[in-house]
C-alpha cells in the first residue's frame, strides 16, 4: 500500500522559514509527479506546488511563488517543500500527494495523500 | 484564472436519498475534473477523475458527469459512511489547479 508521511511542520513567527518533508514508500517514487496541497483550518483545499518525477519541472501557485521551493530526492524517496517569508495566511495543514498516473493529464489528479503536517504562523 | 463554484455548500439528506452536487467552472475545462470526499480529520479521497471515471475501489453508487463548464457528482443511494465534505478539482491547466469551495453533506 502506498504510504506518504509528512513531517517538519510547527509554530513559526511571521517572516520565518520551515522545511517540510514527505517520505514515500511502496511505489516507484521517481516515476510520479508529486504535489503539495494545503488546507487552512476549517477551509477548503488549495494546490500549492508540483514537481515532475525527474525534478526537472516545477510549478507553483501564485500565492506562494518566490517564497516556496519544491524539490525531491529520488534516491531517498522524499519530497520537500522549503517555505520562506511565512505569513499568517500560510497557516494550514500541508499535504503531500501522489499523481494518479506517471504522466499526462491524469498526473494532475491525486490518488494518495499523506495525513498532513500543520504549519502555524503566529507571533 | 478559472474559478470553480460548487453548489450547494451544504445539504441535509437521509440514508437512501439520491444526492446531486454541482460544480461549475468559469471557463470550459473539457473533461478535466475530479471529485474528492473528505471526512473530518482525514485526507481527501479521490472518487471520480476525468469527470466520469470511477476511481478504483470506490462504490458504484458514486457517479460523475458533465463536460465543459458544468459537472455533477451523484450519489445514487446515500449511505451512512457518505456523510462528508465533497470537493471538485479542475485539472485542465497544469499547473493552475484549483478546487471548489466544498459541499458538506449532513444527516437529516
Amino acid at each position: 500500500e502506498v504510504q506518504l508521511l509528512e513531517s517538519g511542520g510547527g509554530l513559526v513567527q511571521p517572516g520565518g522559514s520551515l522545511r517540510l518533508s514527505c517520505a514515500a514508500s511502496e511505489f516507484t517514487f521517481s516515476t510520479y509527479a508529486m504535489t503539495w496541497l494545503r488546507q487552512a483550518p476549517g477551509k477548503g483545499l488549495e494546490w500549492v506546488s508540483t514537481i515532475s518525477g525527474s525534478g526537472a519541472y516545477t510549478y507553483y501557485a501564485d500565492s506562494v511563488k518566490g517564497r516556496f521551493t519544491i524539490s525531491r530526492d529520488n534516491a531517498k524517496n522524499t519530497l520537500f517543500l522549503q517555505i520562506n517569508s511565512l505569513r499568517a495566511e500560510d497557516t494550514a495543514l500541508y499535504y503531500c500527494a501522489k499523481g494518479l498516473a506517471a504522466g499526462g493529464t491524469d498526473s494532475r489528479y491525486f490518488d494518495y495523500w499523506g495525513q498532513g503536517t500543520l504549519v502555524t504562523v503566529s507571533s | 484564472d478559472i474559478q470553480m463554484t460548487q453548489s450547494p455548500s451544504y445539504l441535509s439528506a437521509s440514508v437512501g436519498d439520491r444526492v446531486t452536487i454541482t460544480c461549475r467552472a468559469s471557463q470550459g475545462i473539457s473533461y478535466w475534473l475530479a471529485w474528492y470526499q473528505q471526512k473530518p480529520g482525514k485526507a481527501p479521497k479521490l472518487l471520480i477523475y476525468g469527470a466520469s471515471n470511477l476511481q478504483s475501489g470506490v462504490p458504484s453508487r458514486f457517479s460523475g458527469s458533465g463536460a465543459g463548464t458544468d459537472f455533477t457528482l451523484t450519489i445514487s443511494s446515500l449511505q451512512p459512511e457518505d456523510f462528508a465534505t465533497y470537493f471538485c478539482q479542475r485539472a485542465d491547466s497544469f499547473p493552475r489547479l484549483a478546487f471548489g469551495g466544498g459541499t458538506k453533506v449532513e444527516i437529516k
